[in-house]
């Protein structure tokens, strides 16, 4: 079965800087999807940024940039310019090709500081 | 992007009763599901609700503990039934559009005195 792993259960940065959020998963296949969903204090999911496998560039969505490491089995997103709604919970996900079931990280709370 | 929207978004209950959860999606989709998120944790998947048929449960959920309808492709129900305070959790509505991308709705957070 596969596994999302984030290993970062806090983290904070001052507005403006840069944070990483470090994701590793587990999978025996080669078709999948990764993606990164941001829950703000209001509880809504969104969708943040979105991989397939078979690409080698790295998606990026604005001051959101993933790092992809297929071999390394390891998404990391990059938060640029870190600004006060980037405050959230952020949840790696994986989607097994044909499938529809997304399996979740446990998540990363994100603070940002003025 | 979809638009789902889920009723209530809160609600306290007491033990022993239970409470319907709707979800209405502004257009046509593939796949329906609903999940649940403990206080502080992970989503975990509850049923997958299939348009015209049972829904297909997850390991650890029952039909007769959490009975999912799907009328429609645009619409949902679930409901948590004869409810304990260990069911205290948000519950989460989702639809699938093409690609693998999920989309949420704003969630039901449900407290069980």
């Amino acid at each position: 079965a596969q596994t999302v792993t984030q290993s970062q259960p806090e983290m904070s940065v001052q507005e403006a800087e840069t944070v990483t959020l470090s994701c590793t998963y587990d999978t025996s296949e080669s078709n999948y999807y990764l993606f990164w969903y941001k829950q703000p204090p209001s509880r809504q999911m969104i969708l943040v940024i979105r991989q397939e496998a078979y690409k080698q560039q790295n998606a990026t969505e604005n001051r959101f940039s993933v790092n992809f490491q297929k071999a390394a089995k390891s998404f990391s997103l990059k938060i640029s310019d870190s600004q006060l709604g980037d405050t959230a919970m952020y949840f790696c996900a994986f989607l097994q090709g044909g499938s529809e079931k997304l399996v979740f990280g446990k998540g990363t709370k994100l603070t940002v500081n003025p | 992007s979809a638009v789902i929207s889920q009723k209530p978004s809160r609600d306290i209950c007491q033990r022993g009763t239970s409470l319907t959860i709707q979800c209405q999606v502004d257009s046509q989709v593939t796949m329906m599901f609903w999940y649940r998120q403990q206080p502080g944790q992970s989503l975990t998947l509850i049923a997958t609700a299939n348009q015209g048929s049972e829904a297909t449960y997850e390991s650890g959920f029952v039909i007769d503990k959490f009975p999912i309808s799907r009328p429609n492709l645009t619409f949902s129900t679930l409901t948590v039934s004869n409810m304990s305070p260990e069911d205290s959790s948000i519950y989460l509505c989702s639809a699938l559009r093409g690609h693998g991308e999920l989309f949420f709705g704003e969630g039901s957070r449900l407290t069980v005195l």
